[in-house]
């Protein structure tokens, strides 16, 4: 049972590129999650999908924007990658917005040269 | 406006202290959700409780107890008889009303042996 899978686990980008961070849950789990974490700060929403076909900003979706594939998969995507963007990467998911039992995968780290 | 407090930044122990993690909240809401979840160095974070704010009866589960006063509006964590393999980053947090998750800046706990 994969539960949330992140890819890639590691990422480093010169300022201006651009990457998509992909996760995909397993768990038939109508909502999803991107978080980011930043020394000093916690955990801070970047952008969630309630459900498949919906997604909503989080408490810091500048620079970034998403994607719900489809129930599975919500990307994360930077179109032109800065340092203040450097940061370690969460992907989350549960059944619904209720945050019962948020699922976590195993981050990416990113560094912004 | 929502906030969770972890005052903490670090607490190191000896294995088999007993440890208490604090974490104050402040919320406008008087129907809201706590959390506390653990970050072990594998950097997935793992859900360990999650309490409605009408339930302020304390909870006990193994080695692991929650301490929920809503007078000083505060959700502690204690840990008694540590182990090594309780050494991680804890976070609280506080589930707004409009379902996204609040953190605080998260406590790292050294457990020495």
């Amino acid at each position: 049972n994969a539960g949330v899978t992140q890819t890639p686990k590691f990422q480093v980008l010169k300022t201006g590129q651009s990457m998509t961070l992909q996760c995909a849950q397993d768990m038939n789990h109508n909502s999803m999650y991107w978080y980011r974490q930043d020394p000093g700060m916690g955990l801070r929403l970047i952008y969630y999908s309630a459900s498949e076909g919906t997604t909503d900003k989080g408490e810091v979706p500048n620079g970034y924007n998403v994607s719900r594939l489809n129930k599975r998969e919500f990307s994360l995507r930077l179109e032109s990658a800065a340092p203040s963007q450097t940061s370690v990467y969460f992907c989350a998911s549960n059944l619904d917005r209720t945050n019962e039992k948020l699922f976590f995968g195993s981050g990416t780290q990113l560094s912004v040269l | 406006a929502q906030k969770v407090t972890q005052a903490q930044t670090e607490i190191s122990v000896v294995e088999k202290e007993d440890v208490t993690l604090d974490c104050v909240y402040e919320t406008r809401d008087t129907t809201y959700y706590l959390f506390w979840y653990k970050q072990p160095p594998s950097g997935e974070l793992v859900f360990l409780i999650r309490r409605n704010s009408f339930d302020e009866q304390n909870e006990i589960s193994g080695r692991y107890s929650w301490n929920f006063q809503k007078s000083t509006s505060s959700f502690n964590f204690t840990i008694t008889a540590s182990q090594v393999v309780d050494s991680a980053v804890y976070f609280c947090a506080l589930e707004d009303n409009t379902d996204k998750l609040i953190f605080g800046t998260g406590t790292r706990l050294q457990v020495f042996p």
